[in-house]
């Protein structure tokens, strides 16, 4: 039973160009939730979502940043025109959604390292 | 949502009982206990959650004080392999999903 897949692991990025991270949940999961966390800083969500919907986008930034979880494949999160400053680990959980959810935790991926040079 | 405070750091050496302590006075009756940890370079891993009873598992055990305002995660062995930073977490209710929202954590130093 696979766990949550990141890809890529590392992404390298110059300045202007468009990255698309890439997040598999867990085999039932239909949760999925984008993390970043900045150099020497904590976790900080982005945007919850289940499958074609954005439930909760309350901490992605208003611009450049946009994220999808289609009714077919893997959740995508993408950031436009990169600067330095989203130089970043950007980690995706999933969750089976209401009523198991206590039975056990959240399932985080391994995350992509975005650097922006 | 609910806060949480946790020391920033914490150090302990190897194979001695850790007891990482969390406070929580403005916890709601149906908010579980969260513990997360973050090794060096890995995604959040999930220790162990609880609502009102202890609770134990393989990797560790959870006490919950009986007003249910603090919690203590309790590594009864710590080994080199367990220093990483231990998030408490509130807020996950058992009805429904929602994101989970990460402090500061404490960052677990074990010494051998």
């Amino acid at each position: 039973n696979a766990g949550v897949m990141q890809n890529p692991r590392h992404l390298v990025r110059r300045r202007g160009q468009e990255a698309r991270l890439r997040c598999s949940p867990m085999k039932g999961h239909s949760h999925v939730y984008w993390y970043r966390q900045l150099p020497e800083e904590g976790l900080k969500f982005m945007v919850y979502l289940q499958k074609e919907n954005i439930i909760d986008e309350s901490g992605m930034p208003k611009e450049r940043f946009s994220a999808e979880f289609p009714k077919e494949g893997p959740s995508i999160l993408r950031i436009q025109q990169v600067v330095r400053g989203d130089s970043a680990a950007y980690f995706c959980a999933s969750s089976p959604g209401t009523g198991r959810l206590a039975n056990y935790g959240y399932t985080f991926g391994s995350g992509t390292r975005l650097t922006v040079v | 949502d609910a806060k949480t405070t946790q020391p920033n750091s914490m150090e302990s050496n190897e194979e001695e009982p850790v007891h990482l302590p969390c406070n929580h006075s403005t916890i709601s009756g149906t908010d579980y206990i969260h513990w997360y940890r973050q090794l060096p370079s890995q995604g959040p891993e999930y220790v162990i959650h609880g609502l009102t009873s202890n609770v134990n598992n393989r990797m560790a055990s959870l006490a919950i004080a009986e007003d249910r305002k603090s919690s203590t995660l309790i590594l009864h062995r710590a080994t080199l392999r367990d220093a990483a930073v231990y998030y408490c977490i509130l807020g996950i209710s058992s009805g429904s999903a929602r994101q989970l929202t990460f402090g500061s954590g404490t960052q677990l130093t074990v010494l051998p």
